[in-house]
């Protein structure tokens, strides 16, 4: 149980381009889902948390115009690129929680973007 | 906002012997303490977890330990096995329903 799927696991774009990442909750409602970017072997930054049928919350420093997140039911969240520039090129990560208030979260396998 | 400091860095041991992971917190406000291995182009994965009411748990050869008066808490891995090599994080939240904050990461390699 507690599966999180990621789609696409890799994209490359031109730079100007939008790109949109999946992020679903295969076997579970999630309340909660968080997204998270990762450098090359660095630590994992949180972007945002997004909660179902309201308004993502940003952290400090994350363009919410730049990274548009929806989180339309309980099992999917999608995290747009827009505009996409090289420095945007990076891993990331959604993860999930369940409801039921638990601290659990369950992470997704991760979407490779690389912008030319 | 948190801020979680983890060491070391990398951190090499000879298999069947223990590895022990340090980290720091500084928000008094964090109550879940959260241990992930990652490795190389994967997802992180969830090893072991600690809420702040708690002061040690185990899990096999794997145990975390909670220090709230001094913010820091630990992993330990023992009897060590070349699968355990992969690249660990700490992380704290608040509460249930904010991210993680992670530490930078320990590289663990497991000498054979």
């Amino acid at each position: 149980g507690a599966v999180v799927s990621q789609h696409p696991s890799r994209v490359i774009c031109k730079s100007g381009t939008s790109v949109k990442i999946e992020c679903r909750s295969l076997d579970f409602q999630a309340t909660t889902m968080f997204w998270y970017r990762q450098f090359p072997k660095k630590s994992l930054m949180l972007m945002a948390t997004s909660n179902e049928g309201s308004k993502a919350t940003y952290e400090q420093g994350v363009e919410k115009d730049k990274f548009l997140i929806n989180h339309a039911s309980l099992t999917l969240s999608t995290l747009t690129v827009t505009s996409a520039h090289p420095e945007d090129s990076s891993f990331y990560i959604c993860s999930a929680r369940g409801s039921g208030g638990t601290d659990t979260q369950y992470f997704g396998p991760g979407t490779r973007l690389t912008v030319l | 906002g948190e801020n979680v400091e983890q060491h070391p860095s990398t951190l090499s041991v000879q298999e069947g012997d223990s590895a022990v992971i340090k980290c720091t917190y500084s928000d008094s406000a964090s109550n879940y303490f959260p241990w992930y291995k990652q490795e190389l182009g994967k997802r992180p994965q969830l090893i072991i977890d600690i809420r702040s009411n708690v002061g040690e748990k185990k899990d096999q050869r794997i145990a975390v330990t909670l220090n709230k008066t001094a913010k820091h808490f630990s992993l330990h891995i023992t009897e060590t096995q070349p699968e355990d090599s992969a690249v660990y994080f700490c992380a704290a939240s608040t509460s249930s329903a904010d991210g993680l904050t992670f530490g930078k990461g320990t590289h663990l390699i497991i000498q054979p």
